[in-house]
């Protein structure tokens, strides 16, 4: 069965620091990959997604992350993060084919100090 | 273009009540599904409806149920509420074609307490 570890519950990181949310799935076949935020109160907005080709895709706010296949891994990135990114980060994977049906990690809720 | 509707966004049931959600979809987006969003279990799967039929469905009792109708829109219905069931329940649409560019589009969700 797929399954999806964000190992780090909440980050906390300075206004201009940078930021790396850590993802790790478990799937059987190629996946498709996503990273969607959400914050208080409201539904999930996707930041990114990968299904194949180059390794490192770019999102939206100025996020990007990285596939490594060796490693399992899809982690988020950010070279500079805004008082604005402060939210809960959500990794998900999903069957090729189809963008529904995702399992979502646990979560990863940043805060921002300034 | 409008982006994924829910209503209502809150609902307070007492246990044993049914309860129906709606989700109205991006327009011309064919699938619609649904998930529960708990503090204990995270983010699950419930269903999805394309073109008016279940193609997909998570581990939920019968309880839980949905359908969809011929403009897209689905409703979902949970009957004999539990405490267990209260949980920000979200819809989410796309095209539901299967091709790579197909995403999920989510909405605001709907707040259900039960009492």
């Amino acid at each position: 069965a797929q399954s999806v570890t964000q190992p780090d519950i909440h980050i906390t990181v300075s206004e201009g620091a940078s930021l790396e949310l850590r993802c790790n799935y478990s799937y059987g076949a190629t996946p498709y990959l996503f990273w969607y935020v959400q914050s208080p109160g409201q539904g999930l907005q996707l930041l990114l997604k990968y299904f194949s080709g180059d390794t490192l895709v770019q999102g939206i706010k100025g996020f990007e992350a990285e596939f490594k296949r060796s490693q399992s891994s899809f982690n988020l990135r950010k070279p500079s993060v805004h008082w604005s990114d402060a939210a809960e980060y959500f990794c998900a994977v999903g069957p090729t084919g189809t963008a529904s049906k995702l399992t979502f990690g646990t979560g990863t809720r940043l805060q921002v100090t300034l | 273009k409008a982006g994924v509707t829910q209503t209502p966004r809150y609902l307070i049931k007492t246990r044993g009540q049914q309860v129906t959600l709606s989700c109205s979809p991006i327009s011309g987006h064919r699938s619609v599904s649904w998930y529960q969003q708990t503090p204990g279990q995270g983010l699950q799967f419930l269903f999805e409806y394309f073109s008016e039929t279940q193609r997909n469905k998570g581990n939920f009792p019968g309880r839980f149920s949905g359908r969809q109708f011929s403009n897209s829109r689905s409703e979902m219905n949970v009957s004999t509420l539990e405490l267990g069931d209260s949980a920000l329940y979200l819809c989410a649409s796309s095209w539901g074609s299967g091709s790579s560019t197909d995403t999920q589009y989510f909405g605001p969700g709907t707040r259900l307490t039960v009492l």
